[in-house]
């Protein structure tokens, strides 16, 4: 069974840094582009980042581009999210998601974890 | 603003069915593939439709999807109340390669 669990979320105060692991277990992580995918308190839906299979291929949201970094580590079965400079609306819950593809430029995430929250506030 | 442009809501009786639209661009919906999810508050999104009209397993046939140009579609028929929820799009745009979402659409079964 394909199972994502995010874990890393918490209280930052803005300007501070947090990092998302999200553990993947019941497939091979290095055969699947991954995704990160946000959504703020009342909003909808926001990809983030994706990274291929291989980890050489990266895109970035414009709203954290600079900001933040999607890794991999394929033998550790993780995938991350190095979250810098935090700003108020980064506020939200974050999803790692798996793309059957192991190329990214697609947006098709067939599993989903259950999300880790994320708060920036002073 | 969302890159894709959904209906805020949609509504229909138990057995009806519902049409949901996702307006893009030549640069997103025509020329890449289109996914559908279905999102109840506080769980994980659901991949309903992948690759503008293919179903994973589990999925039953009431839920189909279609694209056309730079818009796609949601259909979904026999409506029952546990479809109520929130409904996005989804899908690549090539001239920001970034990943994008429709707004969401509510549906309300009444």
């Amino acid at each position: 069974e394909v199972q994502l669990l995010e874990s890393g979320g918490g209280l930052v105060q803005p300007g501070g840094s947090l990092r998302l692991s999200c553990a993947a277990s019941g497939f091979t992580l290095s055969s699947h582009a991954m995704t990160w995918v946000r959504q703020a308190p009342g909003k909808g839906l926001e990809w983030v980042s994706s990274i291929s299979g291989g980890g050489g291929t990266r895109y970035y949201a414009d709203s954290v581009k600079g900001r933040f970094t999607i890794s991999r580590d394929n033998p550790k079965n993780t995938l991350y999210l190095q979250m810098s400079r935090l700003r108020a609306e980064d506020t939200a819950v974050y999803y790692c998601g798996r793309d059957p593809r192991t190329l990214t430029g697609y947006l098709n995430i067939d599993s989903w974890g259950q999300g880790t929250l994320v708060t920036v506030s002073s | 603003q969302s890159v894709l442009t959904q209906p805020p809501s949609v509504s229909a009786a138990p057995g009806q069915k519902v049409t949901i639209s996702c307006s893009g661009s030549n640069s997103n919906i025509r020329n890449n593939y289109v996914s559908w999810y279905q999102h109840l508050p506080g769980t994980a999104p659901k991949l309903l439709i992948y690759d503008n009209n293919k179903r994973p397993s589990g999925i039953p046939d009431r839920f189909s999807g279609s694209k056309s140009g730079t818009s796609a579609t949601l259909d979904i028929t026999g409506l029952q109340t546990g479809d109520e929820a929130d409904y996005y799009c989804g899908t690549w745009d090539s001239s920001l390669s970034a990943g994008v979402f429709g707004g969401g659409t509510k549906l309300t079964v009444l």
